[in-house]
């Protein structure tokens, strides 16, 4: 069973466009975070967001989480080859379990 | 500063056999989260180890073990090897447990079971 699912799973998308990707769960987080994969290397944190309502911008990123903080958008804003990577959401409940997201996979074509 | 080291890269075990991994954090972390991650399950956390103590266990069985080193380095250990097994596997080290403070991932060890 995954908490946190993901979506889309894939996305492959022409540079310059925008994108959002999606982390839902029935649960309550205490707080979440987003994660950026490449090929052979671990993930790499983006951000952390903590209160329900909070927005975070990372220069083309926009990070949201839920009101009710059981879910978080990610948002990209022109796209760039560079963004190419697995995107990954991640949070610890309130039994203190940490938990990832199921992925998405973004391809940004030149 | 160093990152987080990983070793072996890569490892091709056959069935029934047992395996130890290696994780070294960045100095003066204390804490070491073991996950595995594979195309099906994605990344699933294994456990945590802060200051020589196992703070946390993901749903595992009991195949999977680890352990953490006064020196803040960990080991796991994975026992009668399954071809399920093969994955690969990330440690992250944080200062303090996580999600309180970042997290740095390694680059993984991939374990192929054969």
């Amino acid at each position: 069973t995954q908490l946190l699912e993901q979506s889309p799973q894939f996305l492959s998308i022409q540079e310059g466009e925008n994108l959002t990707v999606y982390c839902n769960s029935s649960s309550v987080f205490s707080s979440l975070q987003w994660y950026r994969q490449e090929p052979g290397e671990g993930p790499v944190l983006l951000v952390t967001v903590v209160t329900g309502g909070e927005v975070k911008k990372l220069k083309r990123l926009t990070f949201q989480f839920g009101d009710a903080r059981k879910d978080s958008s990610l948002h990209i804003t022109a796209a760039q080859p560079g963004d190419t990577g697995l995107y990954l959401c991640a949070g610890e409940n309130t039994g203190n379990q940490f938990y990832f997201g199921t992925g998405t996979s973004l391809t940004v074509i030149p | 500063k160093a990152g987080v080291t990983q070793t072996p890269r890569y490892l091709i075990k056959t069935r029934g056999q047992q395996v130890t991994l290696s994780c070294s954090p960045i100095s003066g972390h204390r804490s070491v989260s073991w996950y595995q991650q594979t195309p099906g399950q994605g990344l699933q956390f294994l456990f945590e180890y802060f200051s020589e103590t196992q703070r946390n266990k993901g749903n595992f069985p009991g195949r999977f073990s680890g352990r953490q080193f006064s020196n803040s380095r960990s080991e796991m250990n994975v026992s009668t090897l399954e071809l399920g097994d093969s994955a690969l596997y990330l440690c992250a080290s944080s200062f303090s447990p996580v999600p309180n403070t970042e997290a740095f991932f390694g680059q993984g060890t991939r374990l192929t079971v054969v």
